[in-house]
């Protein structure tokens, strides 16, 4: 089975704090796309980091890809309120089909 | 314009009763799903569609029906509702499977009495 665990599962800071959310598999991930959902809505899908190393930016939002396609890493830089919300990462099940395995979720609460 | 729409965004309803949630979506995607989001925040998937047809049913009580009259619409049944059926159920599609990124409906809200 390949599960995703997130650490940490819940994290609350100040406005203007940094921080890193990480994603870890003992299984290869061929992908793996980060999610976030905000209360009363649906995951949206933030970025997919497919090559191995990758690093990929989204204004304050860092995305890298591990070496072995077994973890992956979101850093937050200068945290706002904006950024408050369920950090789910996700990867394509091994052996074809449609599944998305999603990891365990890190929920972020940035205070003013 | 919405893309992945799903009604009712709230149902709270008796446990033994029987109730539907409908999803559509105007993206042209090929695959659709369900998922249910636990009290811990757990996205786990329960069914999958492409293009009408059944392709991922991970054991899920047969109280569970789906139903894709066409390959924009994935609709979800549910019979004899029980407590542990509480939860909020969303719908999203991809372009394709193969693990594709998702769009995802802002959720059901199923509350049981």
């Amino acid at each position: 089975t390949q599960l995703l665990e997130q650490s940490p599962q819940f994290l609350s800071i100040q406005e203007g704090e940094n921080l890193t959310v990480y994603c870890n598999s003992s299984s290869v991930f061929s992908s793996l796309q980060w999610y976030r959902q905000e209360p009363g809505e649906g995951p949206v899908l933030l970025v997919t980091v497919v090559t191995g190393g990758e690093v990929k930016k989204l204004k304050r939002l860092t995305f890298q890809f591990g070496d072995a396609r077994k973890d992956s890493s979101l850093h937050i830089t200068a945290a706002q309120p904006g950024d408050t919300g369920l950090y789910l990462c996700a990867g394509p099940r091994g052996g074809g089909g449609n599944k998305l395995t999603f990891g365990t979720g890190t929920q972020l609460k940035v205070e003013l | 314009d919405t893309a992945v729409s799903q009604t009712p965004k709230y149902l709270v309803t008796q446990m033994g009763n029987d109730k539907s949630i409908k999803c559509e979506q105007n993206l042209g995607h090929d695959t659709m799903y369900w998922y249910k989001q636990d009290s811990k925040k757990f996205l786990k998937i329960m069914f999958s569609y492409n293009n009408k047809e059944l392709i991922i049913n991970e054991t899920v009580p047969n109280r569970f029906s789906p139903k894709s009259p066409d390959k924009a619409h994935l609709n979800l049944h549910i019979n004899s509702l029980e407590l542990g059926d509480s939860a909020v159920y969303f719908c999203a599609s991809s372009q394709d499977g193969g693990g594709q990124p998702q769009h995802f409906g802002d959720g059901t809200r199923l509350s049981i009495l």
